[in-house]
């Protein structure tokens, strides 16, 4: 069956260390890869996207990895802040790379960087 | 440029009653995705819409939930005859027109509980 996993429910850095947040998945050939910041009571805020062709992409202190042959991706913050911490989701299409985006949620990792 | 509204923000019904939850995608929108988040849990795939078709139901339960995105007006999410298990937060989604983007834009949510 179907299953993303990310690998931890909670993770607790220091501020300014690098957070690395882990999402694996089976018996998926997802075309891409998207990763989400949630907020207490709040919905999801898209972060970055990467493409089963791609293997890094940076925005500002994010980035991200895709290794389909692993069937991971791995999720980075560097120089972190308290202002990072929120829960971290992972998901991806479920249309088997069609246009349209129905998306398959992990459980999600709550980050939490102490000043 | 307002995001996507999902109202109400609250929503307490009995057991038995109706729930109607809606939902105003970004401009320029076309695609409409509704997600249940149940209490614990990751978020869930539901349905998504285009104007007047329903493209995809597979996350739908097949009794009591129905939804909609009319020509004109919000996309709504309706649950009859509600039961305690339907107490979660829905979030609706929305994105471009396909192959434009992927990633989907998400509403604050609607919290429906049920007493």
């Amino acid at each position: 069956s179907q299953k993303i996993e990310q690998n931890s429910e909670a993770l607790n850095i220091q501020e300014g260390k690098t957070a690395t947040l882990t999402c694996n998945y089976t018996n998926y050939s997802p075309a891409y890869l998207q990763w989400y910041r949630q907020d207490p009571g709040r919905g999801p805020v898209f972060l970055l996207l990467i493409r089963e062709n791609e293997k890094e992409k940076r925005k500002e202190r994010l980035k991200v990895t895709f290794d389909t042959t692993l069937k991971q991706s791995l999720f980075h913050i560097t120089a972190s802040q308290p202002a990072d911490s929120a829960t971290y989701l992972c998901a991806l299409d479920d249309a088997g790379g069609t246009s349209y985006g129905k998306l398959t949620f992990g459980q999600g990792t709550i980050l939490t960087v102490h000043p | 440029n307002a995001g996507v509204m999902q109202n109400p923000r609250h929503l307490v019904r009995r057991r038995g009653q109706e729930a109607r939850l809606r939902c105003s995608p970004m401009k320029g929108h076309s695609h409409v995705y509704w997600y249940r988040q149940l209490p614990e849990e990751g978020l869930k795939f539901m349905v998504y819409l285009q104007k007047e078709n329903i493209i995809d139901e597979s996350g739908m339960p097949k009794e009591r939930f129905s939804a909609e995105f009319p020509k004109e007006g919000p996309s709504i999410l309706r649950i009859q005859q509600v039961v305690r298990g339907d107490s979660a937060a829905y979030f609706c989604a929305s994105s471009p027109p396909a192959g434009l983007t992927y990633e989907q834009y998400f509403g604050p949510g609607t919290r429906l509980t049920v007493t």
